[in-house]
Formats: C-alpha cells, sequence, structure tokens
C-alpha cells in the first residue's frame, strides 16, 4: 500500500492561511487522496479528499501536484479551532478499506 | 454528525477478565471498522466487517474478535483482555466505495490493570 509522509508538527498564527503538505510518491493512478483531522480527544473527521483535480469546501482547500506525487491541505484562515493533528491517507480500490494511518502534524495555532 | 455512537466510553478492568465494546449506528452504512489508537502509533485497524456476519482482519487483530449481527450494531471483544490492550477504541462506519468517508465514533478509552 502506498504510504504518506507528513512533518511532525507545524506552527501558524490565527487569521493566517496554513499549507500542510503530504508526499505520496508511490502513490498510483486510481489512489484517492484523503484528509482527516483529530481534534483533542475526539476521534478523526473528514476534512476533504481529491483524485487529481484541486478541490475545495467549505473547510478547506486541496492542492494536488501535477504528478500526484505530493498534495497540500490549506486552510484559508486558520483558527484557534483548527488546532488538531491532521492526516494525510490514501485509499484504493485494492486495499479493501485497510487504510494506513501514519502520525499526522500536529499544527498549533497561536493567537 | 454521523450518527455512531459507542458504549462504554471509559471502561477500567483486570487483566484476563472478558471485555466487549460496542458500536452502534444509525446510518445503514455498510462498512464498520474497530481501531485502536496508542501514542507513537497512530490509528491502526483491528477488524472490519462488510456486512452482516462478513469480517475480515486488519493489522493488529491479534486478541480481538468481532461480531455483527445486525447492520447497526459491530461489536468488539477482548475474550482475555491483557494490559497491553490498554488504548482508545475508535469505531468507524463508511459506505460502499473506497472513496467513502469513514466518519468515527467518539471513542473508548479501556484501562487493563
Amino acid at each position: 500500500d502506498a504510504k504518506t509522509t507528513q512533518p511532525n508538527s507545524m506552527e501558524s498564527n490565527e487569521e493566517e492561511p496554513v499549507h500542510l503538505p503530504c508526499n505520496h510518491s508511490t502513490i498510483s493512478g486510481t489512489d484517492y487522496i484523503h484528509w482527516y483531522r483529530q481534534l483533542p480527544s475526539q476521534g478523526p473527521e473528514y476534512v476533504i479528499h481529491g483524485l487529481t483535480s484541486n478541490v475545495n469546501n467549505r473547510m478547506a482547500s486541496l492542492a494536488i501536484a501535477e504528478d500526484r506525487k505530493s498534495s497540500t491541505l490549506i486552510l484559508h484562515r486558520a483558527t484557534l479551532r483548527d488546532a488538531a493533528v491532521y492526516y494525510c491517507i490514501l485509499s484504493s480500490a485494492g486495499n479493501n478499506r485497510k487504510l494506513i494511518w501514519g502520525l499526522g502534524t500536529s499544527l498549533a495555532v497561536n493567537p | 454528525d454521523a450518527g455512531i455512537t459507542q458504549s462504554p466510553r471509559h471502561k477500567v478492568t483486570e487483566t484476563g477478565t472478558p471485555v466487549t465494546l460496542r458500536c452502534h449506528q444509525t446510518e445503514n452504512h455498510r462498512y464498520m471498522y474497530w481501531y485502536r489508537q496508542d501514542p507513537g502509533h497512530g490509528l491502526r485497524l483491528i477488524h472490519y466487517s462488510y456486512g452482516v456476519k462478513d469480517t475480515d482482519k486488519g493489522e493488529v487483530s491479534d486478541g480481538y474478535s468481532v461480531s455483527r449481527s445486525k447492520t447497526e450494531d459491530f461489536l468488539l471483544t477482548l475474550e482475555s483482555a491483557t494490559s497491553s490492550q490498554t488504548s482508545v477504541y475508535f469505531c468507524a462506519i463508511s459506505g460502499q466505495t473506497h472513496t467513502d468517508t469513514q466518519y468515527f465514533g467518539p471513542g473508548t478509552r479501556l484501562t487493563v490493570l
């Protein structure tokens, strides 16, 4: 299964944009890129996902490199409530739902 | 929020005792999962189910069994709890395809003394 690499931690200031990187150099053509986040003492929650094109939703934007070997989750204006661990995960039809969850990126947001 | 509940939310038990955790969903989703989360390991899949009475092992299934007799309920059983099974356990659900979002429950904190 293709795996992802993320920085252990990042820091941002409130109301500034945040760019969270993810490398997935062994991604296959049918793998989808998913982002989840986990707030303290809660279960993970879905943020966004995409295949090839950039995606936007009310929470964030997902920018996918042209070669798909990397992607970036963009939080346009960080708030204190965005402090969480962000996970970048790949899913494919062949992995039978056995997603590989790494340690993610712990995002701290400074007031 | 997806309708997923876990019970109990907290449990303290002793080594060697059986423990059953319950996950209940009201979304009629086909897939259900049990994960454990430990410091330094992230989320690891224990077992999952792709339908009533249809289950498969994840990466850390030793010492755990599961059952799904109804669409809405997925039970995780530790036949004889050990201290290494002290963890936070999360249940998740998802729909038909691999692109479908997984929705997570609030978690169960289990301590085995």
